[in-house]
């Protein structure tokens, strides 16, 4: 098993720029989540789904957009990247909900300039 | 004010050393608590995860939960070379879809 597979693994963009980061799990986890990494701040979450078809908003949403047409996917699209959205980021997953424990990924190291 | 508050250290100990780390909340409505442990460049991984309040022991790690002063431990006995790590604290309330992140604590064993 792979686990949580996040691409890229690195990315640059310039201010205003969109893109779309990469999450896939092939443990059949019903519960995904996207959650940022910055110095001092810890992980904050983004954006979460239970299940396909169903997302929510976490602590830090704006910019960010979210879809889940399948169990095994969930990307992460910036809309209009911007310098305050360099960061880490984490995509995680859990058998059911986040209770159980999350896996995470690897993580994403984005820089806007 | 923070949901999770964590000293981020860092703490440095000899190998061998009983290591403390230590969270405190504001929500009462807290009820899941987890440990995740993050080396360098890599995603979190979880130590521990415990229900409401009491202690869970597995190997050399030991979790203690204090509902009452709003309190988590983790203490590492025996500490290793590989334990150093950041140390991170989560918590949840009821539904368990959101978790909150304190900042983590940099550990360094020492030889």
């Amino acid at each position: 098993n792979a686990g949580v597979t996040q691409t890229p693994k690195f990315q640059v963009l310039k201010t205003g720029q969109s893109m779309t980061l990469q999450c896939a799990q092939d443990m059949n986890h019903e519960y995904m989540s996207w959650y940022r990494q910055d110095p001092g701040m810890g992980l904050r979450l983004i954006h979460y789904s239970v299940g396909a078809g169903i997302t929510d908003q976490g602590e830090v949403p704006n910019g960010y957009n979210v879809s889940r047409s399948t169990t095994e996917d969930f990307p992460l699209r910036l809309l209009s990247a911007a310098p305050s959205q360099t960061s880490v980021y984490f995509c995680a997953s859990s058998p059911f909900t986040a209770d159980y424990g999350y896996t995470f990924g690897s993580g994403t190291r984005l820089t806007v300039v | 004010q923070k949901e999770v508050e964590q000293d981020p250290g860092p703490l440095s100990v000899p190998e061998g050393a009983i290591v403390s780390l230590n969270c405190t909340y504001s929500n009462s409505a807290f009820q899941y608590f987890m440990w995740y442990r993050q080396y360098s460049r890599k995603g979190p991984e979880l130590l521990m995860y415990t229900y409401s309040s009491g202690n869970k022991e597995d190997g050399r790690f030991t979790a203690q939960v204090d509902k009452s002063s709003k309190y988590i431990s983790l203490f590492i006995r025996d500490s290793q070379p590989s334990d150093s790590a950041t140390y991170l604290c989560a918590m949840s309330g009821t539904t368990g879809n959101q978790f909150y992140f304190g900042t983590g604590t940099s550990l360094t064993v020492i030889p």
